[in-house]
């Protein structure tokens, strides 16, 4: 596609529900990032990939956060058992290698009740 | 562990003035400094990209500078215009990582 899309652009859980975000990242581009970013608030880094593989997952809140990126290109950010501190602006990146240029959807954001 | 700090944190300026924003980084060891511009309730943009090698970029308004030695870079930029409202972001990545850190931002306005 023409840029990176992410979705849903919103959404609203119950707290307690699992939830899946994806990112299509443009095609072409062998690296994926995700990061967070609450109201106000910088960028928290998640996770990135190079390919299907995450070099580092350091950026996991907790167990209850998972990604996985399958063809080396969609990825897909699992939160499970959502908390209301978990509300937040998702936002994912794709670069044509580890260290080029970033380019950011929109984002999704979460909504936790 | 890399840190990044913009200061100012806001910044408000009358239209056609020239100004600079700024951003620290502990990890000298970088690959390359992105910036970044991010409008209320969207995404981010790239605006700028220098490589380690590199001591300063440009995209016609914009010229950012890059001191490693000093983990300095700063944002220069020229003729402000009421578009260039928005909230500038610089990130690096951690030493031996592509893990971008970035700072909190500088949140520019600029008053017709």
């Amino acid at each position: 596609g023409a840029g990176v899309s992410q979705s849903p652009s919103n959404k609203v859980t119950e707290k307690g529900k699992d939830v899946e975000l994806r990112c299509d990242p443009i095609s072409g581009h062998t690296a994926l990032y995700w990061y967070r970013q609450s109201l106000g608030q910088g960028l928290e880094f998640l996770i990135y990939f190079q390919g299907n593989s995450a070099p580092d997952k350091s950026g996991l809140p907790s167990d209850r956060f998972s990604a996985e990126r399958t063809g080396g290109s969609v990825s897909t950010l699992t939160i499970q058992r959502t908390q209301q501190e978990d509300s937040a602006v998702y936002l994912c990146a794709s670069s044509l290698s580890t260290g080029g240029k970033l380019f950011f959807g929109s984002g999704t954001q979460l909504s936790v009740l | 562990k890399q840190e990044v700090t913009q200061i100012p944190a806001a910044l408000s300026v009358p239209e056609g003035e020239n100004l600079v924003l700024n951003c620290s980084f502990t990890d000298s060891a970088i690959y390359n400094l992105q910036w970044f511009r991010q409008d209320p309730g969207k995404g981010l943009t790239s605006l700028l990209l220098i490589q380690s090698s590199q001591r300063e970029q440009t995209s016609g308004r914009l010229n950012a500078s890059l001191d490693k030695s000093s983990g300095r870079s700063t944002l220069y930029i020229a003729a402000s215009q009421p578009g260039d409202s928005a909230t500038y972001l610089c990130a690096s990545p951690t030493s031996g990582t592509y893990k971008y850190i970035f700072g909190t931002g500088t949140r520019l306005k600029v008053l017709a």
